[in-house]
């Protein structure tokens, strides 16, 4: 089974551009995380996808933030403009539905903004 | 607000030895705990669950424990080896709240050849 699949893997900006980050997530899964990552933090939950649905962004600042989840699969998460203090890995993880707790982690984007 | 604290931040220890990881959380109204490691550049794999009705599980050289009133979680590790070097987070899931985990910022792990 293939896993959670996250690209680009490095990214390094300039501060007031924009970036994209792509995740797939296991076949089937339902649920969809995106979480940041500051280096010697836990991840952070930014927004929980259910389907194409949000359930949870309260933690994703949407002033420069977004996501989103078209026909419920694959997902973006874009950052414009960036700022310094954005510099993270973004985590993207998925679920397959409400009968377990078991998040499966992709990679992670590492992005760091000068 | 939960809060989830690990301490310490960082632990060297030589290969072989036996050794404990430390988790606090504030609000003891969880639904479960989870014990992760990750490896630099890599996601997150879960290697313990532990549900709040439990008071510890094992799963090989691994054994976590669970005192939801005192809001604390350990990791046990045996016979440590080089390969266990990691990150390793704790995670608690609020009771009620939409599977959502909040995260201490993790211990990384040294184990010395």
């Amino acid at each position: 089974e293939a896993g959670v699949a996250q690209s680009p893997r490095y990214k390094i900006i300039e501060k007031r551009q924009s970036v994209a980050f792509w995740c797939n997530p296991i076949s089937g899964h339902a649920t969809l995380y995106w979480y940041q990552q500051i280096l010697g933090q836990g991840p952070k939950l930014l927004i929980q996808f259910q389907n194409n649905g949000v359930v949870d962004d309260s933690q994703l600042p949407k002033d420069r933030f977004s996501a989103e989840r078209l026909k419920g699969v694959d997902s973006t998460l874009k950052i414009q403009p960036a700022k310094l203090e954005d510099s993270a890995v973004y985590l993207c993880a998925s679920r397959i539905s409400d009968s377990t707790d078991t998040q499966y982690f992709g990679p992670g984007t590492r992005l760091t903004v000068l | 607000k939960q809060e989830v604290t690990q301490i310490p931040a960082a632990l060297s220890v030589p290969e072989g030895e036996n050794l404990v990881l430390n988790c606090s959380f504030t609000d003891s109204a969880i639904y479960n705990l989870q014990w992760f490691r990750q490896d630099p550049g890599k996601g997150l794999t879960s290697l313990l669950l532990i549900q709040s009705s439990q008071r510890e599980q094992t799963s090989g050289r691994l054994n976590a424990s669970l005192d939801k009133s005192s809001g604390r979680s350990t990791l046990y590790i045996a016979a440590s080896q080089p390969g266990d070097s990691a990150t390793y987070l704790c995670a608690v899931r609020r009771a009620g709240s939409a599977r959502q985990l909040t995260f201490g910022s993790g211990t990384q792990l040294t184990v010395l050849p």
